[in-house]
């Protein structure tokens, strides 16, 4: 199928690590997307990874990629108030265009605890 | 560096009316693409247009139509409006070269009544 899957809801406290979880189909070279979407805005492109790479830290996130079972996976280290928002895992479909056709997961919504 | 730029913010109109979405991508960028947001439906993959040239479309019916200009900035139409077309409408666009990254714009929340 065309899906990407994630699951819809996360809570944890503040200073918790979050872990979002997704799962993709295309089993050919792909770049992998998180985005962040706050209440009432566009889309925040947080980091990518492209399909042959294991994993890929930027700042407090870490993204990690089994390739073998599709599924992808974005780390938030000492979760904030301010992280709180919905996040969409995205799959580029585009063939060359690598993101002329992004498909997207139904977003996970965190929700950060003070 | 300005952002992607999509106007108007907000729009209501007709069922049976039509409308016309513009998006300015950022200075440089070629590529553009159109998504679809709604509670039901999610995110969904409009058209993309490069050059000029729409490079790829989603599952969408032909009421839907876009088109680009020579400068980069591209606009959607839809035509006689039903009101499962409310739905927040987004942007982005992609630097060229090894075209990575997509940026959204604030996106143009369209409600039909």
């Amino acid at each position: 199928g065309e899906d990407v899957e994630q699951s819809l809801f996360l809570s944890v406290r503040e200073g918790d690590s979050s872990v979002i979880n997704c799962t993709y189909t295309d089993s050919s070279s792909t770049y992998l997307y998180w985005y962040k979407q706050e209440p009432g805005a566009g889309l925040q492109l947080l980091t990518y990874i492209f399909s042959n790479m294991d994993m890929k830290q930027d700042q407090r996130l870490t993204v990690l990629l089994n390739k073998k079972d599709k599924h992808l996976s974005l780390r938030i280290a000492d979760t904030q108030t301010g992280d709180s928002a919905i996040y969409f895992c995205a799959e580029s479909r585009g063939g060359s265009s690598n993101t002329g056709k992004l498909i997207f997961g139904q977003g996970t919504t965190l929700q950060v605890k003070p | 560096k300005a952002g992607v730029t999509q106007t108007p913010r907000y729009l209501i109109k007709t069922r049976g009316q039509q409308v016309t979405l513009s998006c300015s991508p950022i200075s440089g960028h070629r590529s553009v693409s159109w998504y679809q947001q709604t509670p039901g439906q999610g995110l969904q993959f409009l058209f993309e247009y490069f050059s000029e040239t729409q490079r790829n479309k989603g599952n969408f019916p032909g009421r839907f139509s876009g088109r680009q200009f020579s400068n980069s900035r591209s606009e959607m139409n839809v035509s006689t409006l039903e009101l499962g077309d409310s739905a927040l409408y987004l942007c982005a666009s992609s630097p060229p070269g090894q075209n990575t990254e997509a940026f959204f714009g604030q996106g143009t929340r369209l409600t039909v009544v």
